[in-house]
């Protein structure tokens, strides 16, 4: 265990579905973050949520829809994906300070059919 | 353009022995920080090293040493007597505060496998 918790594993989903995708840090950390990691592309930095709040949105498209309750939980809402959506969604959490390093969950490997 | 990179999309290594994964980077900052992550076949990104860019001890974890030149913008990983349980993705990454954003840049990734 890492420090952070991603639920599911792993997840296959129809194109029509909605689903959740579920971070969760007990370290303290007031950041997080969603990336993407697709076969053969550097990791994409999705959204930043920082003291709660959403600090960055790097042109996902509106089907991703992600929430943080509080600074201890991240989601990501998935509604009607694309076969491309599939990958593996990391969620990861900073410390305060700007050179803070990222603490990453093992992430969701998702399939979208 | 290209804030990190790394030009050696494949390596073997044998065991035991050392090797150095390349990294390069671009910022017009003082301020930054550089990272490796390995990232094994279970997909989860595991820290491994951090140097700052005002640093001047090259950082060293164990096994992990970074090789920083900050003249040539380089940030190289050295892995020292290298073990079959090394073989993973691994990943340089930099995080840039001048950049206006929390983000940490990774580079593609360089595949290293440890051979008996």
């Amino acid at each position: 265990e890492t420090g952070v918790t991603q639920t599911p594993r792993h997840l296959v989903m129809g194109m029509t579905n909605k689903k959740s995708l579920k971070c969760e840090q007990h370290l303290g950390h007031n950041a997080m973050y969603w990336y993407k990691q697709s076969a053969k592309k550097p990791l994409e930095l999705m959204f930043v949520y920082s003291l709660e709040e959403r600090v960055e949105n790097n042109s996902v498209p509106s089907r991703f829809s992600p929430e943080c309750p509080n600074s201890s939980h991240l989601f990501l809402h998935l509604h009607t994906l694309q076969p491309e959506d599939s990958a593996l969604y990391l969620c990861a959490s900073s410390p305060p300070g700007e050179l803070g390093g990222y603490t990453f969950g093992s992430g969701t490997r998702l399939t979208v059919v | 353009a290209q804030k990190i990179t790394q030009t050696q999309p494949g390596m073997f290594v044998q065991e035991k022995e050392a090797v150095t994964l390349d990294c390069t980077y671009d910022t017009s900052d003082q301020s930054y920080g550089l990272f490796w992550y390995k990232q094994p076949s279970s997909g989860e990104m595991i820290f491994l090293i951090y140097q700052g860019s005002y640093d001047e001890q090259n950082a060293t974890e164990g096994r992990y040493s970074l090789n920083f030149q900050k003249a040539r913008k380089s940030a190289n990983l050295v892995i020292s007597a290298s073990q079959l349980g090394d073989s993973a993705m691994y990943f340089c990454a930099m995080r840039d505060p001048g950049a206006g954003s929390y983000q940490l840049t990774f580079g593609k990734g360089t595949k290293l496998s440890v051979i008996p």
